[in-house]
């Protein structure tokens, strides 16, 4: 089944680190771009982080620039987000998702995973 | 970066009647390439978003005709049909023209 599992979320103090982790299935996944995504509790969308498919080309949004390292091994099917000096204001479900039907919107993000907890709090 | 304005923040409505939400950006989406990447997102509650519409007016696949969007520049509309019960969530529109990708803020769907 074509899909995209996040882990990796939990608890951490303010100024903390936690490595996010998203692993893909049954599709090509070294042929698409991927992005991070958050949701804070009752709250709208947030992009964070965007890696092209070969890992050469990537962008973060200003609030989590420095912070935040987005990474991926084509090889294990696998994105992952290191998330360092963590603020409570990263508290968020955490989404990966990807373009990958086709539909020439490289930003059309027509699979997400399920998401992962991430709550900062002291 | 590009804001994205959507109104109404909430509409109510009755089965079977049409719905409509207001995608506004702070400037064009219009690409370099031609291309106006706006794109349309169904949250259910509990789940992650769903893509219903692509470049401003393409339905994806799988989604119900009662969908269609709309617009040019920096005007963009979702427009339902005739809406289900199965519709309720929160829609959101969003840009892939450039880097930061954002969202619009949201607008609840909810029966009356």
């Amino acid at each position: 089944q074509v899909q995209l599992v996040e882990s990796g979320g939990g608890l951490v103090e303010p100024g903390g680190s936690l490595r996010l982790s998203c692993t893909a299935s049954e599709f090509t996944f070294s042929a698409h771009y991927m992005s991070w995504i958050r949701q804070g509790p009752g709250k709208g969308l947030q992009w964070v982080s965007y890696i092209s498919s070969g890992g050469d080309i990537i962008v973060y949004a200003d609030s989590v620039k420095g912070r935040f390292t987005i990474s991926r091994d084509n090889a294990k099917n696998s994105l992952y987000l290191q998330m360092s000096s963590l603020k409570v204001e990263d508290t968020a479900i955490y989404y990966c998702a990807s373009q990958i039907a086709g539909t020439s919107d490289p930003h059309a993000f027509d699979l997400w995973g399920q998401g992962t907890m991430v709550t900062v709090s002291s | 970066d590009i804001v994205m304005t959507q109104t109404p923040l909430s509409s109510p409505v009755t089965l079977g009647q049409p719905a409509s939400i207001s995608c506004r950006s702070s400037q064009s989406l219009v690409h370099s390439d031609g291309n106006t990447y706006l794109s349309w997102l169904q949250q259910r509650p509990g789940q992650p978003p769903r893509l219903l519409i692509y470049k401003v007016s393409n339905r994806f696949s799988g989604v119900p005709d009662r969908f269609s969007g709309s617009g040019a520049g920096t005007g963009f509309t979702l427009k339902i049909s005739r809406v289900e019960a199965e519709d309720v969530g929160v829609y959101y529109c969003m840009q892939g023209t450039e880097f930061p990708l954002t969202f619009g803020g949201g607008t609840k769907l909810e029966i009356k």
